[in-house]
């Protein structure tokens, strides 16, 4: 079936670091490929979203990069702040699975920035 | 943007008693709406897919009379816990896709709802 997996955290930077949260996926079909972030006590908040091979997504700073060859959708930002901290997680979804687009999640990657 | 308003935030409830949370669709309309439960540090794990104006469809494993689900409008989809048990204590967040949206639009996330049962 389909899968998004993830690195696991949690990931613990200083402030100003390089981030690079790894995803991969397995897919049936072709999926369009997102990055959710879920700040503490909050529901999902999309960050930024892939629809086709190369692709790249970006928002407030982070970008992530549709690569077919690897099936990977890893998730980057060159500077993090410790606004930033908060749970991010990787998702895809297909056009042709019987809920629409219900999306299939990674398991969470922990994000802890330390000023 | 398009605004998914989940209510109550936080609930408390004894053991045995039933409750509702809301998901409100604020300046759309969605067909589908999804429930998800969230356990600590883990993922989210999808429970059910509300469908306005028929039933839902439930993942497997997930209590269809434990946890009852109405989508009765384009804008409103609830989730009772019936009978709630400390084991159903969990964060509890629900989603919406625009009706306008394709396979791939952004789903809208709601805030999430805290639920303790003593």
């Amino acid at each position: 079936g389909d899968s998004v997996t993830q690195m696991e955290g949690p990931v613990t930077l200083s402030e100003e670091a390089f981030l690079t949260i790894n995803c991969t996926y397995t897919a049936t079909g072709y999926p369009s490929l997102f990055w959710y972030v879920q700040y503490p006590g909050e529901g999902l908040q999309l960050l930024l979203k892939a629809t086709k091979a190369d692709d790249k997504g970006s928002n407030k700073g982070f970008e992530a990069t549709y690569r077919k060859e690897t099936t990977s959708f890893h998730l980057e930002k060159g500077s993090v702040q410790v606004s930033d901290s908060a749970v991010y997680f990787c998702a895809l979804a297909l056009r042709n699975n019987n809920a629409g687009n219900m999306l299939t999640f990674g398991g969470g990657t922990r994000l802890m920035v330390k000023p | 943007g398009a605004v998914v308003s989940q209510h109550p935030s936080r609930v408390i409830c004894k053991s045995g008693t039933s409750v509702k949370i809301e998901c409100r669709s604020l300046d759309f309309q969605a067909t589908t709406m999804f429930w998800y439960r969230q356990f600590p540090k883990q993922s989210l794990m999808l429970m059910a897919t509300s469908n306005e104006g028929s039933k839902a469809t439930y993942e497997q494993g997930v209590e269809k009379d434990k946890f009852l689900i109405n989508h009765a409008s384009l804008t409103l989809s609830t989730l009772t816990v019936t009978s709630a048990h400390p084991e159903d204590s969990s964060f509890y967040i629900c989603s919406a896709r625009e009706i306008t949206g394709s396979y791939n639009s952004p789903l809208h996330f709601g805030n999430g709802t805290r639920l303790t049962v003593t």
